[in-house]
């Protein structure tokens, strides 16, 4: 079993939309989760952090729930800039990062 | 703040050549880097946590001496790969965690794609 799995899509979906990812993780000692979102051929770039309690920013919004060791994104009213690949992370140990396969969102005009 | 930077963006070389490639942190310091792979259409594989004035530590199944990693600064690391081959031709791409940072966020490099020929 992979250590953070995710489903790769993609995502076809239309301006507007609302669209929620999901990323589950076998760590169960993991201590902090990421969103990061990368574009082709480009570097990730971070979305957001994940806390227990939620966070939002924007359109965009992250849950975590460590009982079912699994964090989603929320993406509303979805911009075709939104097109991307979304990367969800976990921390393992100190600092080590362990990224998911990522998730594939193409928004359509 | 918090800007890393990558040399070569992107690099051509013959098989058997060695190609060096430089991660810097410009605006803060870094005991800690690390280096990743990323496959097309797959997703970051970390290979190496480099660590200023010590050793780097290699993830199961990356080899050291092909992946020579130097952290010779709390700003700079360097990895090599050496003796190179086209299945090493790949998207290189390292990261930063910033010294006395209130956070274990990792800043990213812009990458460098490497194609051996």
């Amino acid at each position: 079993r992979k250590e953070v799995e995710q489903d790769p899509g993609p995502f076809n979906v239309p301006e507007g939309a609302t669209v929620a990812f999901n990323c589950t993780y076998s760590n169960s000692a993991s201590q902090s989760f990421f969103w990061y979102r990368q574009d082709c051929r480009k570097e990730p770039k971070l979305l957001m952090s994940v806390y227990s309690s939620g966070n939002e920013d924007g359109r965009f919004t992250a849950q975590l729930n460590r009982a079912s060791q699994y964090i989603s994104l929320l993406i509303r009213d979805s911009k075709l800039s939104d097109s991307a690949t979304y990367l969800c992370v976990v921390t393992s140990g100190t600092y080590k990062y362990i990224f998911g396969t990522g998730t594939r969102l193409k928004v359509l005009a | 703040g918090a800007v890393v930077s990558q040399h070569p963006s992107r690099v051509i070389c013959k098989s058997g050549t060695s190609v060096k490639i430089e991660c810097r942190s410009l605006d803060f310091q870094a005991t800690t880097m690390f280096w990743y792979r990323q496959f097309p259409k797959q997703s970051l594989m970390l290979m190496a946590t480099s660590n200023e004035g010590s050793k780097a530590t290699y993830e199961q199944g990356v080899e050291k001496d092909k992946f020579l990693i130097n952290h010779a600064s709390l700003t700079l690391s360097t990895l090599t790969v050496t003796s190179a081959h086209p299945e090493d031709s790949s998207f290189y791409i390292c990261s930063a965690n910033r010294d006395r940072g209130s956070s274990d966020e990792q800043y990213f490099g812009p990458g460098t794609r490497l194609t051996v020929t």
